[in-house]
């Protein structure tokens, strides 16, 4: 089964800072991964993707994203933060089956000024 | 093109008593999947729905089940409510079906549910 790991439960960072958020994942192939934020009292919000191509993906609100098979690791990135992108920010995985996605336990990002 | 709706989106509920929570897909998506999200066990998944059928089913007890109408729209129900069922609960629609899905997952704002 699949599995993905956040090691980072929170992170602070200072406005205009660059950002980067850790990802492993535990899969047998070649996973789809997404990462998804979650500000407080909304649903998911989905941030980018990668299913197959170029291991650098970009993203909507200025996130980007790397794939390493090497590293099983697919972690976010976003070169200056705003006091906005303070949230919730989840790793996800889907194998090939029709299996849902299997989160990670999520990193809390803080934003200072 | 209208995202995905959940009602209600709020609930309070007394142990022993079920629960139908209700979801509307993206328009024209065809695979709805339920998530149960709580501060200790995180974002879990529940069950997904294509074209009417449970396709998978997460790791959960019998008590939580699930439909799909043909509009796409689903329920989930919850009976013999427990304490532990406090969570917000989650929908989340992508297109389904055949080769190049990329199983894009678009949730809604979800069904907070406070049993007590």
């Amino acid at each position: 089964a699949q599995s993905v790991t956040q090691p980072d439960i929170h992170i602070t960072v200072s406005e205009g800072a660059s950002l980067e958020l850790r990802c492993n994942y535990s899969y047998g192939a070649t996973p789809y991964l997404f990462w998804y934020v979650q500000s407080p009292g909304q649903g998911l919000q989905l941030l980018l993707k990668y299913f197959s191509g170029d291991t650098l993906v970009q993203g909507i609100k200025g996130f980007e994203a790397e794939f390493k098979r090497s590293q099983s690791s697919f972690n976010l990135r976003k070169p200056s933060v705003h006091w906005s992108d303070a949230a919730e920010y989840f790793c996800a995985v889907r194998g090939g089956g029709a299996d849902g996605l299997t989160f990670g336990k999520g990193t809390h990002l803080i934003i200072q000024p | 093109k209208a995202g995905v709706t959940q009602t209600p989106r709020y609930l309070i509920k007394t142990r022993g008593q079920q629960v139908t929570l209700s979801c509307s897909p993206i328009s024209g998506h065809r695979s709805v999947s339920w998530y149960q999200q709580t501060p200790g066990q995180g974002l879990q998944f529940l069950f997904e729905y294509f074209s009417e059928t449970q396709r998978n089913k997460g790791n959960f007890p019998g008590r939580f089940s699930g439909r799909q109408f043909s509009n796409s729209r689903s329920e989930m129900n919850v009976s013999t409510l427990e304490l532990g069922d406090s969570a917000l609960y989650l929908c989340a629609s992508r297109l389904g079906g055949l080769a190049g899905d990329s199983y894009e997952q678009y949730f809604g704002p979800g069904t907070r549910l406070t049993v007590t």
